[in-house]
């Protein structure tokens, strides 16, 4: 059974920093793209990051780039999220899912039960 | 970038009602549209993927349609655990997410 674990979520001041991770289980973890998706309180879902299964190739959304990076250990059967100089704007649960199917960036046929991020003033 | 606009952004049914919630992509995206259920505190969960096809262990109630930019997802029967929002989401290119709708007890 796929399983993804988020973890790493709390409480920080804006323009600090915070690292999320996913732990996956029961798939072949490196032959996987991952991606990160984030939901604000009462807001809707929003496409945060991707990486390859290499690790070779990220991509970002506008609203992050240049403050988020992506990583993941393969050894380890996790992908992160490093945030630096957040904004209050980035308060949402963020949530690890993965990618499946051809032809295409893929759907998320599996997510985490989401990590909480809360970015104070 | 990709826009996705569903609607409506809230629907008041009942049980047994059948239910249509449609999604206008910005661009042409083939038949590149997932759609989702989530329900509050939960993760999101698929439903429907390349427009139509009905994810494992999911209802048959559920169904979509719509190609190139036009899209729907038809509850047939709505059924009390159903009450939950969904969205739609293309992977074309990267990927976007429309606003939600939430379908709530009549």
């Amino acid at each position: 059974e796929v399983q993804l674990v988020e973890s790493g979520g709390g409480w920080v001041q804006a323009g600090g920093s915070l690292r999320v991770s996913c732990a996956a289980s029961g798939f072949t973890f490196s032959s996987y793209e991952m991606n990160w998706v984030r939901q604000a309180p009462g807001k809707g879902l929003e496409w945060v990051s991707y990486i390859d299964g290499s690790g070779s190739t990220m991509y970002y959304a506008d609203s992050v780039k240049g403050r988020f990076t992506i990583s993941r250990d393969n050894a380890k059967n996790s992908v992160f999220l490093q945030m630096n100089s957040l904004r209050v704007e980035d308060t949402a649960v963020y949530y690890c899912a993965r990618p499946r199917g051809t032809g295409s960036s893929g759907f998320f046929d599996s997510w985490g039960p989401g990590t909480e991020v809360t970015v104070s003033s | 970038d990709i826009q996705m606009t569903q609607s409506p952004s809230t629907l008041s049914a009942s049980v047994g009602d059948r239910v249509t919630i449609t999604c206008r992509a910005s661009q042409s995206i083939s038949s590149w549209l997932a759609w989702y259920q989530q329900k509050p505190g939960k993760a999101p969960q698929l439903l429907i993927y390349k427009a139509s096809s009905l994810q494992s262990g999911v209802p048959s109630r559920f169904s979509g349609g719509g190609s190139g930019t036009e899209f729907s997802l038809t509850v047939s029967s709505l059924q009390p655990e159903d009450f939950a929002t969904y969205y739609c989401q293309q992977y074309s290119s990267l990927w976007t997410f429309g606003q939600g709708t939430k379908v709530e007890i009549k």
